[in-house]
């Protein structure tokens, strides 16, 4: 695959604290974008897209941003919640040309205290 | 959103025996989908690419005989893994782009099904 799966980093952070997410990806011909969150013992659940002709989008509580350059992504969760725990995956995408897979990084664990 | 469903949710087998996993793409059709495994703690990593009325593409490193993918129809694509060992245990992950005729499609995934291999 095009990344390495391995165990996963953690973030820690309070109840109503911002919390930020980074992800490096590796295929530079990527041009498409997701964050999932997965819930210990669920399937991943999109929670925003971003395609490489952006390089910010904003949903409800959530931000993506993406750097081409670098090849780089981050998820911004503001006023994070105790339900948001979860583990969160970026996962890229070089369209439906090259078989449409998606491929995930490594993921992070984030736990919110109460 | 589409809706994906993956039968069983949980199997616990004997080494040496198969299992079927069933992944069924629920309110939309499905030339494509694509099956994952995650170990605990790790990410997701593709298996194989799961086309309907054609051999599957299997990912570097995967064995093509032992997780046998057979994509029955729109809806349905299924996974045997073919005699199963402890090693094959792990959480079975099945996804399927909702196609719209656009170029980049969300992925929708299963709730997974959690394999044990005694």
């Amino acid at each position: 695959g095009e990344s390495v799966g391995l165990h996963l980093p953690t973030l820690s952070v309070q109840e109503g604290d911002n919390s930020i997410i980074n992800c490096a990806y590796s295929n530079s011909a990527s041009d498409y974008f997701i964050w999932y969150k997965q819930e210990s013992g669920k399937g991943p659940q999109f929670i925003i897209d971003i395609r490489s002709n952006m390089d910010k989008r904003q949903g409800q509580r959530v931000t993506v941003l993406l750097n081409k350059t670098v090849k780089h992504l981050s998820l911004q969760i503001a006023a994070t919640q105790p339900g948001d725990s979860a583990v969160y995956f970026c996962a890229e995408n070089a369209g439906r040309g090259t078989g449409n897979q998606f491929y995930f990084g490594t993921g992070t664990s984030l736990t919110v205290i109460p | 959103g589409a809706v994906v469903s993956q039968h069983p949710s949980w199997v616990i087998c004997k080494s040496g025996t198969s299992v079927k996993i069933e992944c069924r793409s629920l309110d939309f059709q499905a030339t494509t989908m694509f099956w994952y495994r995650q170990f605990p703690k790790q990410s997701l990593m593709l298996m194989a690419t799961s086309n309907e009325g054609s051999k599957a593409t299997y990912e570097q490193g995967v064995e093509k005989d032992k997780f046998l993918i057979n994509h029955a129809s729109l809806t349905l694509s299924t996974l045997t893994v073919t005699s199963a060992h402890p090693e094959d245990s792990s959480f079975y992950i099945c996804s399927a782009p909702e196609t719209s005729g656009r170029v980049y499609n969300e992925q929708f995934f299963g709730p997974g099904t959690r394999l044990t291999v005694l």
